[in-house]
């Protein structure tokens, strides 16, 4: 089974600060991440992924997470916020449940808020 | 590429009433799936398919049916709606094949009374 936590249901910065979303996930194989971006009233748009190789991931928007075994941690940076980045963001697990079948598992999502 | 299509975009049921969402997509990936979303829960899996002709339940099965018509579409069937189950509804598609990241469509958004 694997589940994801994610630290902080909602963060507030200031625009050019540094956003830091956190997300912790267990699992009982090697894991794939992932982080979702979701705007008002729109579906899940994907930020970034982890599935092999480098742990330090980029993504888009300026967006980057690392990968930290040791911690189980897959947190989330931008160095400077800007007022566009302000929308909810869902960290995902996804593992190999038996028969290739990759199912993700969400967060309960942090909602990101930039003040001008 | 339109990418994954879901009507409609929002409906209104009374207690008891059926409906069928719709979900399309035209990236010719294997794989599709239906969440929930709900505040304060994240998203939720309802089904899956794994590939054409093949449907499994996911965390949330309860209330709802699933068929995958053919490759490209995968529609999900409430029965007997229950104001349980006002939420916001996605639907997301997988290529497999060493892909794992799911792609979302617009979401519908339903309003049980």
């Amino acid at each position: 089974a694997q589940s994801v936590t994610q630290l902080g249901s909602h963060v507030s910065v200031s625009e050019g600060a540094l956003v830091l979303l956190r997300c912790n996930y267990s699992s009982s194989v090697p894991p794939y991440l992932f982080w979702y971006v979701q705007y008002p009233n729109q579906g899940l748009q994907l930020l970034l992924k982890y599935t092999t190789g480098a742990t330090l991931v980029k993504g888009i928007n300026g967006f980057e997470a690392e990968f930290k075994k040791s911690e189980t941690s897959f947190h989330l940076t931008k160095p400077s916020a800007h007022m566009s980045d302000a929308a909810e963001y869902f960290c995902a697990v996804s593992a190999d449940s038996g028969g290739s079948n990759y199912k993700l598992t969400f967060g309960k999502g942090t909602l990101l808020t930039v003040n001008p | 590429n339109a990418g994954v299509t879901q009507t409609p975009k929002f409906q209104v049921l009374k207690t008891g009433q059926s409906m069928t969402l719709q979900c399309a997509q035209d990236m010719n990936h294997n794989s599709m799936y239906w969440y929930r979303q709900d505040p304060g829960m994240g998203l939720r899996l309802i089904y899956y398919s794994a590939s054409e002709g093949t449907t499994d339940k996911g965390e949330v099965p309860n209330g709802y049916n699933v068929s995958r018509l053919n490759k490209r579409e995968f529609s999900l069937r409430l029965e007997s709606a229950a104001p349980s189950q006002t939420s916001v509804y996605f639907c997301a598609s997988r290529l497999q094949a060493g892909a794992y990241e799911q792609y979302f469509g617009p979401g519908t958004r339903l309003t049980v009374t």
